[in-house]
């Protein structure tokens, strides 16, 4: 296992169009986690998942924003009807969980809305 | 609100020099903390985490943790260019059987030849 996978590295869709996002996990991590990083700013918590069930969620996923983890293996992460301010990195990390655990972040994911 | 505060930098300081790193945390349940580097346009890498009171030490970093003033930090011996990058502080908060991490803004660190 190579670390997490994210796909697409970079997405640019026009404004209102819908957006997945794919992550794959290292296989023995249960907890995954969804970020999203704007220029000059630190990763903003979006939510969680231990094994397939979403545990948290920030306020900052709005009803737009739809996450799933079928099977506890990958999660994917949703954008309906994408607006300008959607723009950003989408970072996904795992993690085995416990306190003295490190989060291993993949490459990301970059969105451009036009 | 959990919230950690970095100064966002640029910290200059020259090769060899030691960099201090600084962060502080609002919420006193948080139970570890980690050092992220992030390169530009790049996804965080972990350097240190650390989760007891006093000093962590691996290669030329140690990381340091004061619960009682809810301060955290992060020394580099004899940097180099290739430690500029931007620093990252995360604590972490209990929630959902697991712990998640609330990242501050992040210090940009500039190494000088």
């Amino acid at each position: 296992d190579t670390g997490v996978s994210q796909n697409p590295r970079h997405k640019i869709t026009k404004r209102g169009q819908n957006v997945t996002f794919r992550c794959d996990p290292i296989s023995e991590h249960n907890r995954l986690y969804w970020y999203r990083q704007t220029l000059g700013q630190g990763p903003e918590f979006l939510t969680y998942f231990q094994n397939e069930a979403q545990l948290e969620k920030s306020r900052l996923l709005s009803d737009r924003f739809s996450a799933e983890r079928p099977k506890g293996s990958f999660s994917t992460l949703e954008i309906q009807r994408t607006e300008q301010g959607d723009s950003a990195m989408y970072l996904c990390a795992s993690s085995l969980g416990g306190v003295s655990y490190g989060y291993t972040f993949g490459s990301g994911t970059r969105l451009t809305v036009v | 609100q959990k919230e950690v505060e970095q100064n966002s930098g640029p910290l200059s300081v020259p090769e060899g020099a030691i960099a201090s790193l600084n962060c502080t945390y609002s919420d006193r349940g948080s139970q570890s903390f980690f050092w992220y580097r992030q390169y530009s346009g790049k996804s965080p890498e972990l350097i240190m985490f650390i989760y007891s009171n006093g000093d962590k030490e691996d290669g030329r970093f140690t990381a340091q943790l004061n619960k009682a003033s809810q301060y955290v930090s992060l020394l580099i011996r004899d940097s180099q260019p290739s430690d500029s990058a931007t620093y990252l502080c995360a604590g972490t908060h209990a929630s959902g059987g697991s712990y998640i991490p609330t990242f501050g803004r992040g210090t940009s660190l500039i190494v000088h030849p």
